[in-house]
């Protein structure tokens, strides 16, 4: 069976901290994608990150990057000098081969001035 | 280019009423999913179509809920004798064949 799972399921930080939100995923196929999305107050999901599950490679985009690690299911996600605008409710999914999306709890991040 | 969208955004049905959401893919998007959000919860899968097939059904949680997309593009998710226990944000979303999909910004429906 898949499964995602967000172990932090609310963070508070301070403007300009650095956070680090954890996902951990079980899955039995050798093909699948993982994927961030934030959800802002406003409630829609918008697409952050797709990893297919051969590339390995760290990704940077701005205060973004993600850590990807096979060897402990893992793929996290890291905001550097976090802004009040970061505050939200993030979500680590996983689907195999363009199917369903299967969603963590959701970690909801607060960003205090 | 428009992204998805859904229709109505709120929506509020008495027990036992019918309700019909609503979504419209980004265009040339070959798949549409459906997906319920309950309060404090992460999304989840309802029902899967490729163009106008419906491949993946398995999410639906009653013989209430139906969804089709009969030319493959719009698709409207039909709950039939509502109940309070299926309150709770429907989101659509859509992708190429094997790729990233894209969310609209989902129907919130409270059944009273």
């Amino acid at each position: 069976a898949q499964k995602v799972t967000q172990a932090q399921t609310e963070i508070s930080v301070v403007e300009k901290e650095d956070v680090t939100l954890d996902c951990v995923y079980e899955t039995r196929d050798t093909t699948y994608y993982l994927f961030w999305y934030k959800q802002p107050p406003s409630g829609e999901l918008v697409f952050l990150i797709r990893r297919n599950s051969f590339d390995e490679q760290n990704e940077i985009s701005g205060r973004y990057s993600w850590n990807f690690q096979k060897s402990t299911s893992s793929f996290n996600f890291t905001i550097t000098a976090s802004q009040v605008v970061d505050s939200a409710v993030y979500f680590c999914a996983l689907s195999n081969q363009g199917g369903k999306l299967i969603f963590g709890q959701g970690t909801e991040l607060s960003v205090k001035p | 280019g428009a992204g998805v969208s859904q229709s109505p955004r709120y929506k509020v049905a008495k027990r036992g009423q019918d309700v019909a959401l609503r979504c419209d893919p980004i265009s040339g998007h070959v798949s549409l999913f459906w997906y319920q959000q309950a309060l404090g919860q992460g999304p989840e899968f309802l029902t899967y179509f490729q163009n106008e097939a419906q491949l993946d059904k398995s999410g639906l949680p009653s013989d209430r809920f139906f969804a089709e997309r009969p030319e493959g593009s719009v698709s409207t998710l039909k709950i039939q004798r509502t109940q309070q226990e299926d309150s709770a944000v429907y989101l659509c979303a859509s992708s190429l064949v094997v790729d990233t999909q894209y969310f609209g910004p989902g129907t919130r429906l409270t059944v009273l």
